[in-house]
């Protein structure tokens, strides 16, 4: 059971736009910044989004992230079928003193 | 380019201990702190625990009986060890770099994360 809680699958169509929610609480979300981590197959993580909406450099402007409260949101405009792949949200965790995931997202792109 | 370069023992028997190790090129080693995560098969990503130049470490409550993490500065290169395996600590183990610092260089205490990651090393725990 994973503290930041996600959908754990997303689709769709190329050129559409899909969204991926995740979801905490006060101790983590609620009192910091998040990060959206993108892994495709057989690969490591890759930083795709920290700070709630930051992009490092390199990452498309298709990217974007959001975050209300104890809630946050990863949007992907203008599929493309390389973005298949799970997306994770992550945060640090004040009361267990810890970085914590979501269970992660498996986007399709049909 | 910061480049995490990662080794250590793929195959353990139970109740051996797992011992990893990182290697940083490039960039400022103490200006950030260190991690490992886990990622055991076809689940998600678990964080495992970090540590900063001087030592100070933070671990996953649900590890830290088995957990140490060490850090050797003088070659930029900080471990993984955890005791006592058994077949559940089969997993791809990742580590990375972590990050307090926006693009201007500025500290923010709120916000942290994990911007270069090793390539990963497979253990797997069998007898």
């Amino acid at each position: 059971q994973s503290v930041l809680t996600q959908p754990p699958s997303a689709s769709g169509a190329p050129g559409q736009r899909v969204s991926i929610s995740c979801s905490g609480s006060s101790s983590n979300i609620g009192s910091n910044t998040v990060n959206w981590y993108q892994q495709l197959p057989g690969t490591a993580p890759k930083l795709l989004i920290y700070s709630n909406d930051q992009r490092p450099s390199g990452v498309p402007d298709r990217f974007s992230g959001s975050k209300s409260g104890t809630s946050a949101s990863l949007a992907i405009s203008g599929l493309h079928s390389e973005d298949e792949a799970d997306y994770y949200c992550a945060t640090w965790d004040d009361s267990l003193i810890a970085v914590v995931f979501g269970g992660g997202t498996k986007l399709t792109v049909l | 380019q910061v480049q995490l370069q990662q080794w250590g023992a793929g195959l353990l028997k139970p109740s051996e201990t797992l011992s990893l190790a990182c290697a940083v090129h490039g960039g400022s080693f103490s200006g950030h702190n260190w991690n490992w995560i886990r990622q055991s098969p076809g689940k998600g990503l678990d964080w495992i625990g970090e540590i900063n130049h001087s030592g100070a470490t933070n671990y996953n409550p649900s590890l830290t009986s088995r957990v140490t993490i060490s850090v050797d500065t003088a070659k930029s290169q900080f471990s993984l060890k955890l005791s006592s395996v058994t077949a559940a600590d089969t997993a791809v183990y990742f580590c990375a770099r972590g990050n307090y610092f926006d693009s201007s260089g500025f500290y923010y205490p709120t916000m942290y994360y994990l911007d270069y990651w090793g390539q990963g090393t497979l253990v797997t725990v069998t007898s």
